[in-house]
């Protein structure tokens, strides 16, 4: 049982360089998130998707894009990488919107800094 | 002054003692309360929840919310060198994860 995967796991850029970090889940969760953690800052969203072809903005959208295509894979890309996005990405999902003890699943993280 | 407050750490502890974890808050409209365990290099797993005031136990964690405080703590029993993490709260004020805001986490060791 995967869970929810996260590839790659770590990844140095340039200043400027492009990437996609790519998160997969095998749960048939509807949601799925892309946040980010820094020392100080705790987890900030960054987007999110309610279901396949649909993404909305979070807290902290600027300099990145997502993409859901496919129900199981949420896409997040960096255009033009700066230093202020050298952070580790975590990739979330679950299966519904509420709480009610539904729970965040969440990938082992992306360690990605920009030199 | 940030929404939620959490004393990074790190605390340490001996095997066996009473941990003590807290958060404060600002937004008195926070109904939604949790508590989220994260391992070094791995992502966070939800250990607690509460919604609004009380108390919730679950094994050795126990979980209370005072809104009158606007304070959340976490106790561990019996804690265990396994106990040794970061522990993140979160709280919101409604459904819905996209609005769930995160404390910065402490980060507890045991010693055994």
């Amino acid at each position: 049982n995967a869970g929810v995967t996260q590839t790659p796991k770590f990844r140095v850029l340039k200043t400027g360089q492009s990437m996609t970090l790519l998160c997969a889940q095998d749960m048939n969760h509807e949601y799925m998130y892309w946040y980010r953690q820094d020392p100080g800052m705790g987890l900030r969203l960054i987007h999110y998707s309610v279901g396949e072809g649909t993404t909305a903005k979070g807290e902290v959208p600027d300099g990145y894009n997502v993409s859901r295509l496919k129900k199981q894979n949420f896409l997040l890309g960096l255009e033009s990488a700066a230093p202020s996005q050298t952070s580790v990405y975590f990739c979330a999902s679950s299966y519904s919107w509420g709480f009610r003890e539904e729970k965040l699943f969440f990938g082992s993280g992306t360690q990605l800094s920009v030199l | 002054q940030k929404e939620v407050e959490q004393d990074p750490g790190p605390l340490s502890v001996p095997e066996g003692a009473i941990v003590s974890l807290n958060c404060t808050y600002s937004n008195s409209a926070f109904q939604y309360f949790m508590w989220y365990r994260q391992y070094s290099r791995k992502g966070p797993e939800l250990l607690m929840y509460t919604y609004s005031s009380g108390n919730k136990e679950d094994g050795r964690f126990t979980a209370q919310v005072d809104k009158s405080s606007k304070y959340i703590s976490l106790f561990i029993r019996d804690s265990q060198p396994s106990d040794s993490a970061t522990y993140l709260c979160a709280m919101t004020l409604s459904g819905g994860y996209q609005k769930v805001t995160f404390g910065i986490g402490t980060k507890l060791q045991v010693i055994p």
